[in-house]
Parts: C-alpha cells; structure tokens; sequence
C-alpha cells in the first residue's frame, strides 16, 4: 500500500510569488491535513480537507488556501509569499472514521524557502 | 484549548539504555487521543504509539510504551534499549474527539550516542 506522497519535495520560490503544493492520501483515504513547520512556531495546523470539503482551518492568513480534489488528491496554494513562508509542509491523510484514535500518516513533505 | 508541553528540548542517551520523553497536555475535552510521533531528519511523521483517554492499560508497541496517568495529565514515551536508528525528534500530540486536528508539542530531539 503507497504511503502518502508529496511533491515537490523542495522548492524556492521568491518573495511575492505564489506556490503549489500537492498531497496525494492513502487509498481509500478521504481526510487530508496541512501542518506548516517552523523552528520558531514548531507545528501548526493549516486546514484539513474531507470528501472535497474544508471541515476544519488554522489561524492563517487568507493568502493559504486548499483544495481536495475527487480522488481525494489535495493541493495547497500560498499567494504573495513572504519570507516566513519558509517551512516543512506536511500533509497527513487519514480513514473517514472520526474518533480520537484515528491515526494520521504523514508524507515526506515539502520543504519551502522564500528568498 | 488544547495544549502539549514538552519539556526537554533535547537529550542525549547511551545505545542500548531506556529513555523517557517527557509529555503533558491540557484539555477540557473528555475524549480524546495522544500520539507520539518520530520526525528523523528526513522530515517524514512516523507514527509509533497511541492512547485513548479511556484506555485503562498503557499502550505498547514493540520497543515503545506510553506511561499514560490521567489524573496528572502525561503521556510519557519510554523507549526501551535505545538504538542508533533511534535517534531524532519526537513529537507528543493530541487530538480531540471528532476532529481531525492534531495539536503538537515543541518536540524533544533525541540522540543516541553509541
């Protein structure tokens, strides 16, 4: 069974422009999460996409946004970036089960710096 | 809210010793779950270990035990005979009942020394 799969798995990018990130879950899994990581603010929680739908999102700035596509496919969609932008971007799918103990599988992410 | 500490920004160990990662969180939800999670400097999560708010039994898998006491709110990791391999961060986190949020902790960067 594929793990989740991100790409890029780095990027530069320079103030101002915008960038694309992709997740594609496990099979079968119709959950998919953002975390941005930083050394300063550690991990945070961006948004977590459903069945094509935002159920839950972060304290940021508009300029992140989401989308899941039929597949359950996931892309995330930073405008106007800025230099503390710069981050790991993790991604996370899980089962469409909503308990406690669902557990979140993690891709590679993608590492993101702002120059 | 939902809050993890972690307390001990990083640690040094001996292979082949135990070791515990410290975690203690607050939350006013009555259901909820914690994690534990190794980042190496791959950047990957792997998940290593579960516990449910209503487990009365800790947790274990394999080499890892979670030391779960409620009424004090920690969810400690004991890693038994360290290896290499064990080297990098961890992670605490919870999630809380019907939601997929997951709240990290600062992280505990672990080394290994042979």
């Amino acid at each position: 069974k594929a793990g989740v799969t991100q790409t890029p798995r780095y990027l530069i990018k320079t103030r101002g422009q915008q960038v694309t990130l992709s997740c594609s879950p496990i099979s079968g899994h119709r959950s998919v999460s953002w975390y941005q990581q930083t050394p300063g603010q550690g991990l945070q929680f961006l948004f977590e996409y459903f069945s094509e739908t935002q159920r839950n999102k972060g304290n940021f700035p508009g300029r992140f946004s989401g989308r899941q596509f039929s597949n359950s496919r996931s892309e995330m969609n930073v405008s106007t970036l800025e230099l503390g932008d710069s981050a790991l971007y993790l991604c996370a799918s899980s089962s469409d089960r909503s308990g406690v103990n669902t557990e979140a599988f993690f891709g590679q992410g993608t590492r993101l710096t702002v120059v | 809210a939902q809050k993890i500490t972690q307390t001990q920004p990083g640690m040094f160990v001996q292979e082949k010793e135990a070791v515990t990662l410290d975690c203690t969180y607050d939350t006013s939800d009555p259901s909820y779950g914690l994690f534990w999670y190794k980042q190496p400097s791959s950047g990957e999560m792997i998940f290593l270990i579960y516990q449910g708010s209503y487990d009365q039994q800790n947790a274990t898998e394999g080499r890892y035990s979670l030391n779960f006491q409620k009424a004090r709110k920690s969810a400690n990791l004991v890693i038994s005979a360290s290896q290499l391999g064990d080297s990098a961060m961890y992670f605490c986190a919870m999630r809380a009942q019907g939601a997929q949020k997951l709240v990290f902790g600062q992280g505990t960067r672990l080394t290994i020394n042979p």
